[in-house]
């Protein structure tokens, strides 16, 4: 299946300091990404949705001024932390969406990324 | 946007057939349903996707009844390495926006 990279694998920084995610479809163009946020033990909460070429839209109670998401080509979408403070440490997840595949039984056209731990001391 | 509703927590003994249920009530003509897997610390990967009647693939069987208000997953022989989370996902695939996960099934596999 299609590959999604996520860099940093995980991250430290200080409070205070932005952060910068990176999120790539390593071998199809996507049009369309997700970004998740996932606390310990509980499900992943939908972030923002990244359309290529145009601003993210942001689900209710999620800083769009925090958390800056750029989708600059169809291989590459970006999300940044800015200020972080310590309640901003969680795993962030991406995932992909291939524009060129119709459903078919049993196959999928969202891929996820491996994941990236923050940690925010 | 369909809801969907699983059990928070299921045990079983390796080797044996695991079934997990997902209700979605409200499900909508276009909706698919989709079954992840999660692994601690890692992103959730695809295991099957159907609209109705029966789905197979070399890991797992989906059934989806006529009313398409509830969905089954059946994981046949499990093994210790499929203990993980299990999310149910209904959508418009086509819908950028549908994406959310409920709070999914935490299977444990016992020797």
């Amino acid at each position: 299946g299609a590959v999604v990279s996520q860099h940093p694998s995980w991250v430290i920084c200080k409070s205070g300091t932005s952060v910068k995610i990176e999120c790539r479809s390593l071998d199809f163009q996507a049009t369309t990404m997700f970004w998740y946020r996932q606390f310990p033990k509980q499900s992943l909460m939908l972030m923002a949705t990244s359309n290529e070429g145009s601003k993210a839209t942001y689900e209710q109670g999620v800083e769009k001024d925090k958390f800056l998401i750029n989708h600059a080509s169809l291989t590459l979408s970006t999300l940044t932390v800015t200020s972080a403070h310590p309640e901003d440490s969680s795993f962030y997840i991406c995932s992909a969406r291939s524009p060129s595949r119709r459903v078919a039984v049993s196959t999928d056209t969202q891929y996820f990324g491996p994941g990236t731990r923050l940690t925010v001391l | 946007l369909a809801k969907t509703t699983q059990p928070i927590s299921m045990d079983s003994y390796e080797g044996q057939e695991v079934n997990i249920t997902c209700s979605h009530n409200n499900i909508a003509t276009n909706d698919y349903i989709t079954w992840y897997q999660q692994f601690p610390s890692q992103g959730p990967r695809f295991i099957i996707q159907g609209y109705k009647t029966k789905v197979t693939n070399e890991v797992a069987s989906l059934f989806i009844p006529a009313d398409r208000k509830s969905s089954t997953l059946s994981l046949p022989r499990v093994s210790l390495s499929d203990t993980a989370v299990y999310y149910c996902l209904v959508g418009d695939i086509s819908n950028n926006n549908d994406m959310r996960f409920g709070a999914g099934t935490r299977l444990t596999v016992k020797p």
